[in-house]
């Protein structure tokens, strides 16, 4: 069974400083997607970021960045020029497959908080 | 499009009362599904469907019912409240390919006493 892991529970950052969050997952599938999700004192979740198992360069979207290491099946999140408004949960998700639907799975979260 | 909805925000329940979860999405979502989330642990699936008159457990499915007549809804009943499920609980959809990014509801507060 495919299990996602998140080793830290809460981190911290100054406001325009740089953090990374951390994920590792355990698959034998070859065809995967990865996601960070973030969710806000709102409780709204919010896609960040997505990558494809296939391509082997990494995603990016404005300040947000990951490291994904396929060998070492890791998915960190990089935020850049952090902001308060970042402070939030991250969750780090995987979905198997392409054309056929499977059940997205999620760590247990990491809790950013930003400080001026 | 209003998206995911849920319904109720909030709920109390009595230990033994069985209630109603609603969902409904309006974007043509053939994927559905239902979370929990608990502090600590993360978004546990309970069950999911890939389309209407299908679905399947996730995680955690004990004390939880689904079926899938339509693909705009897919109501989640408590059939005997108990503590233990005293959580917020989140409903979400998407498009059946696997990149495809899931939408999620607002979530709903749910306490057993």
């Amino acid at each position: 069974a495919q299990t996602v892991t998140q080793s830290q529970p809460e981190m911290s950052v100054q406001e325009a400083e740089t953090v990374t969050l951390s994920c590792t997952y355990d698959t034998s599938e070859s065809d995967y997607y990865l996601f960070w999700y973030k969710q806000p004192p709102s409780r709204q979740m919010i896609l960040v970021i997505r990558q494809e198992a296939y391509k082997q360069q990494n995603a990016t979207e404005n300040r947000f960045s990951v490291n994904f290491q396929k060998a070492a099946k890791s998915f960190s999140l990089k935020i850049s020029d952090s902001q308060l408004g970042d402070a939030a949960m991250y969750f780090c998700a995987y979905r198997r497959g392409s054309y056929n639907t499977d059940k997205l799975i999620f760590g247990t979260g990491t809790r950013l908080q930003v400080f001026p | 499009n209003a998206g995911v909805t849920q319904t109720p925000k909030f709920q109390v329940l009595k230990t033994g009362q069985s209630m109603t979860l609603q969902c409904a999405q309006d974007m043509n979502h053939e994927y559905m599904s239902w979370y929990r989330q608990d502090p600590g642990m993360g978004l546990r699936l309970i069950h999911y469907s890939v389309g209407a008159g299908i679905t399947d457990q996730g995680e955690v499915p004990n004390g939880y019912n689904v079926s899938r007549s339509t693909t705009e809804d897919f109501p989640l009943r408590l059939l005997s409240a108990a503590p233990s499920q005293t959580s917020v609980y989140f409903c979400a959809s998407s498009y059946r390919q696997g990149r495809e990014e899931q939408f999620f509801g607002p979530g709903t507060r749910l306490t057993v006493l």
